[in-house]
């Protein structure tokens, strides 16, 4: 049973363009969260989406991120217009429900934005 | 909100024991996390608690106290390969699901 796929795992982006990461979650797991940790930092979380639904985009900005989680297909978690602060490493985890006990943990995106 | 506190960095001597505390503050309370991190890779999970107690599973045990709000990562004989980051999660009961709220990690250093 493969587990979380993430990719790209590394990202190189100049500033103002546009960064797709995308995340394949466990097999039978229709739950994903995506989590953003910075340098020296823990993960912070960003947003959580069942399949065709955004269901707590709490700790993404408001400008710029966007989420989906399509029917078919990887999650994908896209960032417009990057800038300098946007570079961190993306995680994605996944879980068979909601309040599942684990969230198994993808090998995440590096993003670098030069 | 949730605020969750753990040591930044701490460091032991190979085949010792060595105890990584968390603090938190939150409301309607799911659980707490314990995950491994070596650098560069993903978070592995080590243990959950939800109920007072001890948790014990081979050379790791997490112990919890609600009441308190504290936590700890109890590792034993430890090996070179336990120099890790130590990452404490705390879920939260809400409306919208039962995402995990991340303490800053404690990095781990095992010496010789």
């Amino acid at each position: 049973n493969a587990g979380v796929m993430q990719n790209p795992r590394h990202l190189v982006r100049r500033r103002g363009q546009e960064a797709r990461l995308r995340c394949s979650p466990m097999k039978g797991h229709s739950h994903v969260y995506w989590y953003r940790q910075l340098p020296e930092e823990g993960l912070k979380f960003m947003v959580y989406l069942q399949k065709e639904n955004i269901i707590d985009e709490s700790g993404m900005p408001k400008e710029r991120f966007s989420a989906e989680f399509p029917k078919e297909g990887p999650s994908i978690l896209r960032i417009q217009q990057v800038v300098r602060g946007d570079s961190a490493a993306y995680f994605c985890a996944s879980s068979p429900r909601g309040g599942g006990l684990e969230q198994f943990f993808g090998p995440g995106t590096r993003l670098t934005v030069l | 909100g949730q605020n969750i506190d753990q040591p930044t960095e701490m460091t032991a001597t190979e085949g010792a024991i060595v105890q990584i505390n968390c603090t938190y503050q939150t409301s309607g309370f799911n659980g707490l996390f314990w995950y491994q991190q070596h650098a560069g890779e993903a978070p592995t999970f080590l243990s959950y608690n939800v109920l007072d107690g001890l948790e014990e599973k081979g050379r790791f045990s997490s112990f919890l106290s609600r009441s308190k709000g504290y936590s700890y990562l109890l590792l034993k004989e430890l090996q070179m390969k336990d120099s890790a980051s130590y990452l404490c999660a705390v879920r939260e009961n809400n409306n919208a699901g039962n995402m995990l709220t991340f303490g800053g990690g404690t990095r781990l250093m095992v010496k010789p």
